[in-house]
């Protein structure tokens, strides 16, 4: 059964860059069926579209955010990473990262999320 | 922030229907299939509905969706307590939002 879990620092300064990892499991990142995201839920607020990677593809980031985010794959570990750079108190978020089924553009598999905190 | 429209709340008794829209444009629902997720608070969130009314493996009939035009709908029969949660449509965005969109999210309360 696949299942995806986030890890990576509670706590990040402002202006840094907080990078966050989604290790795989029971599937593989090379697979061309799908992209691997991450989505991310800042308090009281709806989900948020980070962006999505694709093996053999072209990644796709959320324009508002594109210039900060950085999406990359590690095939040897099975995992894919997320980088934010330059990040302020809006960022503090619960960030999930997701499988995206590439044929029905649908995130069927997420991980439980990851609590990222910005603060001095 | 979110380009798909939802309603903050909807509530039902136990054993009552609700109904949940999701309000979109020609770039995004009315251009790619929506999907619905149910999220609650702490956990990940799950696939309810994609390609607008297709149920994945192991998902109850009682949740059906449906999109006509620039909009979707989820629907809950049977309301049980274990269906108070957050829910949110998704879809792509062919403009100048391109991407992943997902909408404000509705919170559902079972009386």
């Amino acid at each position: 059964q696949l299942q995806l879990q986030e890890s990576g620092p509670g706590l990040v300064k402002p202006s840094e860059t907080v990078s966050l990892t989604c290790t795989v499991s029971g599937g593989s990142i090379t697979s061309s069926s799908y992209y691997w995201g991450w989505i991310r839920q800042s308090p009281g607020k709806g989900l948020e579209w980070l962006g999505s990677l694709s093996y053999g593809g072209t990644n796709f980031y959320n324009p508002s955010l594109k210039s900060r985010v950085t999406i990359s794959g590690d095939t040897s570990r099975n995992q894919f990473s997320l980088k934010l750079s330059s990040v302020t108190a809006a960022d503090t978020a619960v960030y999930f990262c997701a499988r995206l089924i590439l044929q029905h553009l649908a995130h069927d598999h997420w991980g439980h999320g990851t609590l990222v905190t910005v603060t001095s | 922030q979110s380009v798909l429209t939802q309603p903050p709340s909807v509530s039902a008794a136990p054993g009552q229907k609700v109904t949940i829209s999701c309000s979109g444009s020609s770039s995004n629902i009315g251009d790619n299939y929506v999907s619905w997720y149910q999220h609650l608070p702490g956990t990940a969130p799950k696939l309810l509905i994609y390609e607008d009314d297709k149920r994945p493996s192991g998902i109850p009939d009682r949740f059906s969706g449906s999109k006509s035009g620039t909009s979707a709908t989820l629907g809950i029969t049977g309301l049980q307590t274990g269906d108070e949660a957050d829910y949110y449509c998704g879809t792509w965005d062919s403009g100048l939002s391109a991407g992943q969109v997902f909408g404000t999210g509705t919170k559902v309360t079972v009386l």
